[in-house]
């Protein structure tokens, strides 16, 4: 079946450091990849997505490209900020109604 | 719009208790999902639906029970609680149809079963 598999953490930085989250996927077909963003307290909100091979996904200082030769969707940020403490989720949707397939979840600690 | 709303935030139960855990949205969507979220597994789904009357089976459905008689409600039933169950629920909606939209979350309910 399709799965998705992310580096584990927590990951634990400094503030303005290069922040990668490496993320894998198994699907067949052409599935959509997402990268959604927990805070602490609150739910999921969606940090960005790509539809197709090579379209890269932004927002925030985020950035993320659909590597279909590689299966991979790694996410990265030049210089991260305190507030961006929080646990960062892979994920995957094909067919009608988007059905999402998780990944374990990455925490990241930024410290000042 | 409120989006996605969930009540409670906490609850904790005995073992062998039966309880609903409420979501509503007011966006109009037609999709909605519950989703448990457990330590190094990530999310995953138990129920969804894909309209009003219409609901199925996702990953992990044993021991839940869903309804969906409005677009805007989608309650999750414990039918008879146990410690395996646990967990932080979300409950999502997003539109129709397409693997490319945005699933919007509720903020959560942390359940712990005793």
């Amino acid at each position: 079946g399709d799965s998705v598999t992310q580096m584990e953490g927590p990951v634990t930085l400094s503030e303005e450091a290069f922040l990668t989250i490496n993320c894998t996927y198994t699907a067949t077909g052409y599935p959509s990849l997402f990268w959604y963003v927990q805070y602490p307290g609150e739910g999921l909100q969606l940090l960005l997505k790509a539809t197709k091979a090579d379209d890269k996904g932004s927002n925030k200082g985020f950035e993320a490209t659909y590597r279909k030769e590689t299966t991979s969707f790694h996410l990265e940020k030049g210089s991260v900020q305190v507030s961006d403490s929080a646990v960062y989720f892979c994920a995957l949707s094909k067919g009608s109604w988007g059905k999402l397939q998780f990944g374990a979840g990455t925490q990241v600690v930024v410290t000042p | 719009n409120a989006g996605v709303t969930q009540t409670p935030k906490f609850q904790v139960l005995k073992t062998g208790q039966s309880m609903t855990l409420q979501c509503a949205q007011d966006m109009n969507h037609e999709y909605m999902s519950w989703y448990r979220q457990d330590p190094g597994m990530g999310l995953r789904l138990i129920h969804y639906s894909v309209g009003a009357g219409i609901t199925d089976q996702g990953e992990v459905p044993n021991g839940y029970n869903v309804s969906r008689s409005t677009t805007e409600d989608f309650p999750l039933r414990l039918l008879s609680a146990a410690p395996s169950q646990t967990s932080v629920y979300f409950c999502a909606s997003s539109p129709p149809g397409l693997s490319t939209d945005t699933q919007y979350f509720g903020p959560g309910t942390r359940l712990t079963v005793l």
